[in-house]
């Protein structure tokens, strides 16, 4: 089946830095990749589509030059968290999506714990 | 607006009891919609999906109901096991938002051996 990985699964960063999470579709071509973010006992919030070969279509109120959505190739989305705050601790999950499945075919990545100190 | 970002409800089972969870979804043009499991520090697990020419699809021990009259999915877990405990999410695709899964609000599902 359709698998995703998402790297680092846990990272603890200090205020200021700026963070890469990785999330690469394994088995698959994805041409379109989603990033969610989830609060604790909170609901997935999509924060951004990722388009392979083009921009990243952010949701309302999501920075754009604070997550900055690279997806330079069909298995690969990276998400850059910039000059990181506390306030951006929080759970990170991406999604692909096998566009040859029946289904709509999402498939999720494990998911990155930030934590900003 | 969207159904996203609520404090998740709870629903408590004793072990080989059914288990029903609800989810309203806010979209009437969706016609894509997904149950997914997500325990603790992982990502959504896929359960079970249904496409909106279907009022009932069913899979091994789980049911899900779609009540498109008033945005209303339900999802059923036969003979419930405590590996079952975790929070349930429902979502939506398709319509204007066509190819975003929209996720609606969760229920964490704890079962008592």
């Amino acid at each position: 089946g359709a698998v995703v990985s998402q790297h680092p699964s846990r990272v603890i960063c200090k205020s200021g830095t700026s963070v890469k999470i990785e999330c690469r579709s394994l088995d698959f071509q994805a041409t379109t990749m989603f990033w969610y973010r989830q609060f604790p006992k909170k609901s997935l919030m999509l924060m951004a589509t990722s388009n392979e070969g083009s921009k990243a279509t952010y949701e309302q109120g999501v920075e754009k030059d604070k997550f900055l959505i690279n997806h330079a190739s069909l298995t690969l989305s990276t998400l850059t968290v910039t000059s990181a705050h506390p306030e951006d601790s929080s759970f990170y999950i991406c999604s692909a999506r096998d566009t040859t499945r029946v289904s709509y075919g999402y498939t999720f990545g494990s998911g990155t714990r930030l934590t900003v100190v | 607006g969207e159904n996203v970002g609520l404090h998740l409800p709870t629903l408590s089972v004793q072990e080989g009891d059914n288990s029903i969870i609800n989810c309203a979804y806010s979209n009437s043009a969706s016609d894509y919609f997904i149950w997914y499991k997500q325990e603790s520090g992982k990502g959504p697990q896929f359960i079970i999906d249904i496409r909106s020419n279907m009022d009932k699809r069913q899979g091994q021990r789980v049911t899900v109901l779609l009540n498109k009259t008033v945005k209303h999915l339900s999802l059923q877990i036969a003979a419930t096991q405590p590996g079952d405990s975790a929070v349930y999410f429902c979502a939506e695709a398709g319509g204007t938002s066509y190819g975003k899964l929209t996720f609606g609000q969760g229920t964490i599902l704890t079962v008592h051996p």
